[in-house]
């Protein structure tokens, strides 16, 4: 019964290799999102999705693609891997009604080398 | 833009006892809402507490509660009573009450450690 899940958890690959990461809710939300946590462990928007439709594209290199296939899932395709990539990517969901708190899922710490 | 200060890189508090986490916010705006999320060793993000700048009481869940300054765009944090299971990263988080895309702005996080 998990909320939201990520797939993989763990992800090791090397620089210029394509990878994805998927992302599923069964909380009926209707807006996903994308947070990047670095080493330093600050979280950041990249991007939201809500019924499908982007709503959020923050400074981001356009080697991350998003895509939402459906208002439950929305995966991070992530093209050209470089070091600075590394770090841990989370997925989260919520409802867009005013200030409802955002589900997180368990994460995908990404490993360039 | 919205800005989150967690001037607190590190914290400890020995068991049963109360801590204090700080955080400071910036924004122009008078309807938002604030959030402290847990992110444990795990690194599973867990909602701690939600307050709406709206509402002059302080939310409170459990051995939780905040203390809400809104002149002073200030949001702290109370542990009461801390157990081990409070050993993580606390992080404080903005909302625009306004927000037609649910952007949540973050703090650098404060790492809080329990000692037995």
């Amino acid at each position: 019964d998990t909320a939201v899940s990520q797939t993989p958890k763990y992800l090791v690959t090397q620089m210029g290799n394509d990878k994805s990461i998927k992302c599923e809710q069964n909380l009926g939300h209707d807006t996903m999102y994308w947070y990047k946590q670095d080493s330093k462990k600050f979280l950041k928007i990249m991007f939201s999705y809500n019924n499908k439709e982007l709503i959020i594209n923050e400074t981001v290199p356009n080697r991350f693609s998003p895509k939402s296939p459906d208002k439950a899932h929305l995966n991070l395709h992530i093209n050209s891997l470089e070091l600075g990539d590394s770090a841990v990517y989370f997925c989260a969901s919520s409802r867009l009604d005013r200030g409802n708190e955002q589900y997180f899922g368990p994460g995908t710490r990404l490993t360039v080398t | 833009a919205q800005t989150v200060t967690q001037s607190q890189p590190e914290m400890s508090v020995q068991e049963a006892e109360t801590v204090t986490l700080s955080c400071t916010y910036d924004t122009s705006e008078s309807d938002y809402y604030l959030f402290w999320y847990k992110q444990p060793p795990s690194r599973q993000m867990i909602l701690v507490i939600r307050q709406e700048a709206y509402k002059q009481q302080n939310a409170t869940e459990n051995r939780f509660s905040v203390n809400f300054q809104k002149a002073a765009k200030s949001f702290s944090l109370k542990i009461s009573d801390s157990q081990l299971g409070d050993a993580a990263m606390y992080f404080c988080a903005h909302l625009r009450g306004s927000s037609n895309t649910g952007k949540l702005i973050f703090g650098q996080g404060t790492t809080l450690q329990v000692k037995p």
